[in-house]
């Protein structure tokens, strides 16, 4: 089962910045938060990951909270062409890494 | 140009047959992945291999067999024993198995008639 909790849908104004929120409340401490999005009927496209400090690149930053209970995804001037589905991992240990992916947030950046 | 290379883009099949979704990758990564999606879920792992020659199931392994006789290839067969084979199948690859960023192939559409 996914360990993360995210809203399923977000709307977000072309422009603007996109916040997208998490949960992960049970993440061990040596587990990463990843994220990666989908658009439709493409393969996952990984954006950004991080353990405890806030980290930023081109694409997006990510802010996680200092119990590591939550975090966010800052994509700072959406795009139409963000429109797709966000899904927030906490990258388990077993399994090669495995991705454990939820239902992720269907995010629609509107002109 | 660098990356990973699912063929093809969709596939159909009769019932009761077996299929084999090919997975290419060249960026030199020991470890590869596939995975299924199903309409409006997330992806779930079928089959991991972290180095050539050898292999371990993932958590919906029934019905699939993989190899991994080359470094640059996994490709995965499904096989008449999977129930319901109709799906979004991902391929994905790391430098290596555990920390590392994973990487998605453009995925296969497989439709099971």
């Amino acid at each position: 089962d996914a360990k993360t909790t995210q809203p399923p849908s977000m709307d977000c104004a072309e422009g603007r910045a996109a916040n997208l929120p998490c949960n992960h409340s049970t993440i061990s401490g040596n587990e990463y938060v990843y994220w990666y999005r989908q658009i439709h009927s493409q393969g996952p496209q990984y954006i950004i990951h991080g353990l405890k400090n806030n980290e930023t690149n081109e694409m997006a930053s990510l802010i996680i909270t200092e119990d590591r209970k939550s975090s966010t995804l800052i994509l700072p001037h959406a795009t139409l062409r963000d429109t797709a589905v966000y899904y927030c991992i906490v990258r388990v240990k077993n399994q090669g890494g495995k991705l454990i992916f939820g239902q992720g947030t269907e995010l629609s950046v509107k002109p | 140009d660098g990356g990973i290379t699912q063929s093809p883009k969709y596939l159909f099949r009769k019932e009761g047959q077996n299929v084999t979704l090919s997975c290419e990758q060249n960026l030199n990564h020991d470890a590869m992945y596939w995975y299924r999606q199903d309409p409006g879920q997330g992806l779930r792992l079928i089959y991991y291999s972290q180095i050539v020659n050898d292999f371990q199931k993932g958590d919906i392994a029934e019905g699939y067999s993989v190899s991994r006789e080359k470094k640059e290839s996994f490709p995965l067969t499904v096989t008449s024993a999977q129930k319901n084979p109709t799906a979004f199948y991902l391929c994905a690859s790391s430098m290596s198995g555990g920390r590392d960023t994973q990487y998605f192939g453009p995925g296969t559409r497989l439709t099971v008639l």
